[in-house]
């Protein structure tokens, strides 16, 4: 079946530092990826996402780019602020699943000043 | 701009009560799902509509979980004789039947504590 496997937390940072969280995929047909990021008491938000190969996904400074060879969809920031710190969501959809999402397991950001 | 809404955003209850949450999708979304999240985990899929048709539910709703969405507005997800393993996070989300991308919009959640 389909899943997603995100690099495990937490992660800690200072401010202003290279921010890069793992994903990889499995899925059949060609899924459509997502990053969502959620803050403390609060929902999900879609950061970004990516519907076929090669696609760069970008938003807030974030970006991560569709690499099917790899399956992977690695999200990127160059410099991150106190304000990034949330749980970080991969996922994926398929049309042929009625894209319903699948979801890896999250990832704790904390960005110290 | 009126996003995903969803009523109550907290609800603690005794166990073997009966709880009912509420979500008002997008107005303009065909599509509506339902996950759930427990802590640390990320969401896992439970129901969805399209329209007011329920044309999907996981293994992961008991037979004590009914949804419903009448006329294909907003929805309900009833818990009945609530137990301690249901307490999670309820998340709805809502999406245009079409999109090319299948992104899902998110409404805040309702945090059940099952005491």
């Amino acid at each position: 079946g389909d899943s997603v496997t995100q690099m495990e937390g937490p992660v800690t940072l200072s401010e202003e530092a290279f921010l890069t969280i793992n994903c990889t995929y499995t899925a059949t047909g060609y899924p459509s990826l997502f990053w969502y990021v959620q803050y403390p008491g609060e929902g999900l938000q879609l950061l970004l996402k990516a519907t076929k190969a090669d696609d760069k996904g970008s938003n807030k400074g974030f970006e991560a780019t569709y690499r099917k060879e790899t399956t992977s969809f690695h999200l990127e920031k160059g410099s991150v602020q106190v304000s990034d710190s949330a749980v970080y969501f991969c996922a994926l959809s398929v049309r042929s699943n009625d894209y319903k999402l699948s979801f890896g397991a999250g990832t704790t950001v904390t960005v110290r000043a | 701009d009126t996003g995903v809404s969803q009523d109550p955003r907290h609800k603690i209850t005794k166990r073997g009560q009966n709880v009912t949450f509420r979500c008002d999708p997008i107005s303009e979304h065909n599509r509506l799902y339902w996950y759930r999240q427990t802590l640390g985990q990320g969401p896992e899929f439970l129901t969805y509509f399209q329209n007011e048709a329920q044309l999907e539910k996981s293994r992961l709703l008991s037979d004590r979980f009914s949804a419903e969405r009448p006329k294909g507005s907003f929805s309900t997800l009833e818990i009945q004789r609530t137990e301690q393993g249901d307490s999670a996070m309820y998340l709805c989300a809502s999406s245009p039947m079409g999109t090319g991308g299948g992104e899902q919009y998110f409404g805040p959640g309702t945090r059940l504590t099952v005491t």
